[in-house]
């Protein structure tokens, strides 16, 4: 009930196009969905995060979708460019009670120039 | 910069060693947690500490232990170290707890030989 599943495991996409990455999770008491980016030899940097009170949270050329329904989030990378080739980590986290922040085991994102 | 800091950024021992890593959270910040990410795998929580104060424990092994000092930093002990534990070692840092935005540091790569 803890997981968050991430899917694909990798991902490569022609500049310019739409890089989708999909996550599930089974804990209803999450209440707080982030995305992060991790570059190699970096460490994984908040990207964009949402609420399960909205269904769709834009910022610049990044959207996550949200069904809270169907308990799934996905990241949606606009105009995908070869500076977006990193490491793509979903996150589900309960911001009540005893501490929960679990992350997804991440999407390897390549664009191709 | 997350203004989070780690030392030292790589280390390289033999097994059955120990050794201590260190992580100075964000100006502010309450909220320290551990995480390790081996290679090609997700961030594995570890372990978090408030004010001090040992609030949750994840996938920790018993050969490992942390601690929080009165300044807030934070450090990391790991003993009887295997091949195994080779690997990369994050530390994240936020305002409080329960809160939702965590802030990471660079990392400490370890190496066990």
């Amino acid at each position: 009930q803890q997981q968050v599943k991430q899917s694909p495991q990798s991902l490569i996409v022609q500049k310019g196009g739409i890089s989708i990455i999909n996550c599930a999770y089974e804990n209803t008491a999450f209440d707080y969905f982030p995305w992060y980016q991790q570059f190699p030899g970096k460490g994984p940097a908040l990207l964009i995060a949402i609420r399960p009170d909205v269904s769709e949270k834009k910022e610049g050329r990044f959207t996550i979708s949200f069904n809270k329904s169907a308990k799934q989030f996905s990241l949606h990378i606009m105009d995908s460019q070869p500076g977006d080739s990193a490491t793509y980590f979903c996150a589900a986290s309960s911001t009540s009670g005893t501490y929960k922040y679990i992350f997804g085991t991440g999407t390897r994102l390549k664009v191709l120039a | 910069d997350s203004g989070v800091t780690q030392t030292p950024k790589h280390l390289i021992t033999a097994t059955g060693q120990r050794v201590t890593l260190r992580c100075s959270p964000r100006s502010g910040d309450l909220s320290v947690y551990w995480y390790q990410q081996s290679l090609d795998q997700g961030l594995q929580f570890l372990i978090q500490y408030y004010n001090g104060e040992e609030r949750a424990k994840g996938n920790i092994l018993e050969r490992f232990s942390a601690q929080q000092f009165p300044d807030l930093h934070s450090e990391l002990n790991l003993s009887s170290l295997e091949l195994g534990d080779s690997a990369l070692y994050f530390c994240a840092s936020s305002v409080a707890e329960p809160q939702e935005t965590q802030y990471f540091g660079p990392g400490t790569r370890l190496l066990v030989l």
